[in-house]
C-alpha cells in the first residue's frame, strides 16, 4: 500500500532555532509533493511544493529537500518562530493521479 | 476573497443517529473535495466533486455516507448511521478546476469536529 509518512511525531525547538521536518514515501510513481502546515482548529495550508525534476525548493523562511533515491522529503524552516507552531504534513502526488496522499504528520513547538 | 466555508464547526451524535455537514466552496471553483481527518492522522479523501458530477468516490464509505451537490455550488455531506469510528474532522477543500494538484491548488475550510459517542 501506499505510505507517506514522517520520521518523528513531535518535534521541539527553541525560538531562532532551525527546524527540520522529515517524510518517507514508498511510491516511486509520486512525482508531486506539498508541505502543509496545520494550525489548531483550522484546515491544512499550503506552505511549499516541490516536484520531482527538483532536489531543492526555497520559499520565504522554507525550504524542502528531495532525495528520490531513499525516497525522502524534508522541510527546513529558518529561525523558527512561536507563530510556526502547529502540525505539518507532508503530501504526495502519483504520475497520472489526481489525489493527494496525505502522511500522518508532525507536531512543531516552538518553545519562546 | 472568502476562503471555503464549512458549517457547523463542532457536532456531538450518539451512534446510530445522523449528521450531516455543509461546505460553501471558493467563489468559482469548480472541484469540491470532502476529506477525512482522524486525530493524529492526515487527511483522507472520501469524495470529489467536478461542477455536479461524481469524480472520485472510492474512499467513500457508501453503506452510511452519501453527499451531494446538486447546483454544482455548495455541498453536503451525510453520515447515516454514525458509528464510534466515524468521530474524525470532515475537511471540505475546492479548486479552480480537475486536475492535478500541482496545475489546481487545493484550499481547505476549517473543518467539521465530529464526535460519536
Amino acid at each position: 500500500g501506499e505510505n507517506v509518512g514522517l520520521h518523528l511525531p513531535t518535534l521541539s525547538v527553541q525560538e531562532g532555532d532551525n527546524s527540520i521536518i522529515n517524510c518517507a514515501y514508498s511510491n516511486s510513481a509520486s512525482d508531486y509533493f506539498i508541505w502543509y502546515k496545520q494550525e489548531s482548529g483550522k484546515g491544512p495550508q499550503f506552505i511549499i511544493d516541490i516536484r520531482s525534476n527538483m532536489d531543492k525548493r526555497q520559499g520565504q523562511r522554507v525550504t524542502v529537500l528531495l532525495n528520490k533515491t531513499v525516497k525522502h522529503l524534508s522541510l527546513q524552516i529558518a529561525a523558527t518562530q512561536p507563530g510556526d507552531s502547529a502540525v505539518y504534513f507532508c503530501a504526495e502526488n502519483r504520475s497520472g493521479a489526481n489525489n493527494l496522499f496525505f502522511g500522518t504528520g508532525t507536531r512543531l513547538t516552538v518553545i519562546p | 476573497e472568502a476562503g471555503v466555508a464549512q458549517s457547523p464547526r463542532y457536532k456531538i451524535i450518539e451512534k446510530r443517529q445522523s449528521v450531516a455537514f455543509w461546505c460553501n466552496p471558493i467563489s468559482g471553483h469548480a472541484t469540491l473535495y470532502w476529506y477525512q481527518q482522524i486525530l493524529g492522522q492526515g487527511p483522507k479523501l472520501l469524495i470529489q466533486f467536478q461542477n455536479n458530477g461524481v469524480v472520485d468516490d472510492s474512499q467513500l464509505p457508501k453503506d452510511r455516507f452519501s453527499a451531494e451537490r446538486l447546483k454544482g455550488v455548495d455541498s453536503t455531506l451525510k453520515i447515516q448511521p454514525a458509528k464510534l469510528e466515524d468521530s474524525a474532522v470532515y475537511l471540505c477543500a475546492s479548486s479552480l478546476a480537475t486536475g492535478r494538484p500541482r496545475y489546481n491548488e487545493q484550499f481547505f475550510g476549517p473543518g467539521t469536529r465530529l464526535t460519536v459517542l
